[in-house]
């Protein structure tokens, strides 16, 4: 069985650096595409990228290429996501997905990180 | 703002067979698969339709998926309490080269 396991809620203060997890199991992790999806109270979907950890390929959203990094480590088959300097617009719940062998919408998800940005 | 256009609500009554759109255009929907998602309240979304039209095991048969040119359509039948959620819809575009997810749909079971 496909099963995505995030890490758990964060609570940060403006400017601090924050790198949240998400662990894949029942499937072959190096050959399919995972990314990340943020949903900010209240709102929709958005796309943030994704990477083949095959080989480290990764694509951004231009909306937040530069203001986070995705990146994964096969040999534990954990995805990860990342930001240097947090800001209080970060606030939200970010999903890890799993997308397809080659560049597709997503099937799998994980149960969400709510991350939460306040001074 | 999302490129991926649904109307932001949609209503039936238990029963009923209640539709929701998504319009895109030929970089998205138009060249790659649809696929559609149900959040309930408070938890993750989850796939109902991969590939345009093909529902996971898991998927009752009162889901369908459709797909003509650069649009697509979410029918549920037989539409039951448990149905209300939010749905989106979702397309890889060749243009942008990454996912795009339609505005969402909030579907109340009246």
């Amino acid at each position: 069985e496909v099963q995505l396991v995030q890490s758990g809620a964060e609570v940060k203060k403006p400017g601090e650096s924050l790198k949240i997890s998400c662990k894949g199991f029942g499937y072959s992790f190096t050959n399919y595409w995972i990314g990340w999806v943020r949903q900010m109270p209240g709102k929709g979907l958005e796309w943030m990228g994704i990477i083949y950890p095959g080989d480290s390929d990764t694509r951004y959203s231009p909306s937040f290429q530069g203001q986070v990094t995705i990146s994964a480590d096969k040999s534990i088959t954990t995805a990860y996501l990342q930001w240097s300097s947090l800001k209080a617009s970060d606030t939200a719940m970010y999903y890890c997905a799993r997308h397809g062998t080659t560049v597709t919408a997503p099937d799998y998800w994980g149960q969400g990180t709510l991350v939460t940005v306040s001074s | 703002q999302s490129v991926l256009t649904q109307p932001p609500s949609a209503s039936g009554t238990p029963g009923q067979r209640v539709t929701i759109s998504c319009s895109g255009s030929s970089s998205n929907i138009g060249s790659n698969f649809v696929c559609w998602y149900q959040q309930l309240p408070g938890t993750a979304p989850k796939l109902l339709i991969y590939r345009d039209f093909q529902r996971p095991s898991w998927v009752p048969d009162r889901f369908s998926g459709s797909k003509s040119g650069t649009s697509a359509s979410l029918a549920i039948s037989g539409l039951r309490s448990e149905d209300e959620a939010d749905y989106y819809c979702a397309a890889w575009d060749d243009s942008l080269s990454g996912v795009l997810f339609g505005g969402g749909t909030k579907l109340t079971v009246l």
